[in-house]
């Protein structure tokens, strides 16, 4: 069936390095992706976003890419910091129910001082 | 920082009992939801709705119910708690509109835990 799924459940990276959070997705209609961040506690928080027309977005510290080729989406960090030791989930629109938004089960990020 | 505010962070009851978990946002958002999570795995929709007086069902089967009676306030309810209901319910909304390139990224309260003894 559609699922949103990630390649690791865990990673822990050196604090400096870059980190790289991978994500597959099934749905090849879909064409809003999005990748969350929740820390212990709280709700996710938005990172970063990117429509299907793109194949790869930058933020502050944070890249996201997109091959639509082979339905991956991938989250890059750059210079880990231990702040960003969380939960990180791809989320993605399907095109067919714009209200609805599938989450993946999350790559948890430990960041080693 | 979002404005989406649930209550309580934490509850703690005994079966049987009927349960409201509050979630109201001040920014206006036509569209709310209700995500269910549990301990370290992905978030499951149980709930959506797209403006006042509307309610839909998730893709996540649930005994709960919800409300819309105002934009900024989308209480789920639970009838009769059991302790499979155990679980962190997460709310959220978002500004959306309607066709395509108009999805728009959710704002997340803090979520309620919940434990059904």
């Amino acid at each position: 069936g559609e699922s949103v799924g990630l390649h690791l459940p865990t990673l822990s990276v050196q604090e400096g390095d870059n980190s790289i959070i991978n994500c597959a997705y099934s749905n090849s209609a879909s064409d809003y992706f999005i990748w969350y961040k929740q820390e212990s506690g709280k709700g996710p928080q938005f990172i970063i976003d990117i429509r299907s027309n793109m194949d790869k977005r930058q933020g502050q510290r944070v890249t996201v890419l997109l091959n639509k080729t082979v339905k991956h989406l991938s989250l890059q960090i750059a210079a880990t910091q231990p702040g960003d030791s969380a939960v990180y989930f791809c989320a993605e629109n399907m095109e067919t129910s714009y209200d609805k938004v599938i989450f993946g089960p999350g790559t948890s990020l430990s960041v080693i001082p | 920082e979002a404005d989406i505010y649930q209550t309580p962070r934490y509850l703690v009851i005994g079966t049987g009992k009927k349960i409201t978990l509050e979630c109201s946002q001040t920014m206006g958002h036509d569209k709310m939801y209700w995500y269910q999570q549990d301990p370290g795995m992905e978030l499951h929709l149980i709930h959506y709705s797209y403006g006042v007086n509307s309610t839909e069902k998730g893709d996540l089967s649930s005994e709960s119910t919800v409300s819309r009676i105002r934009t900024e306030h989308f209480p789920l309810t639970l009838e009769s708690a059991r302790p499979s209901h155990t679980s962190q319910y997460l709310c959220a909304s978002s500004r959306g509109g309607w066709g395509p390139a108009t999805n728009e990224k959710l704002f997340f309260g803090s979520g309620t835990q919940l434990s059904v003894l």
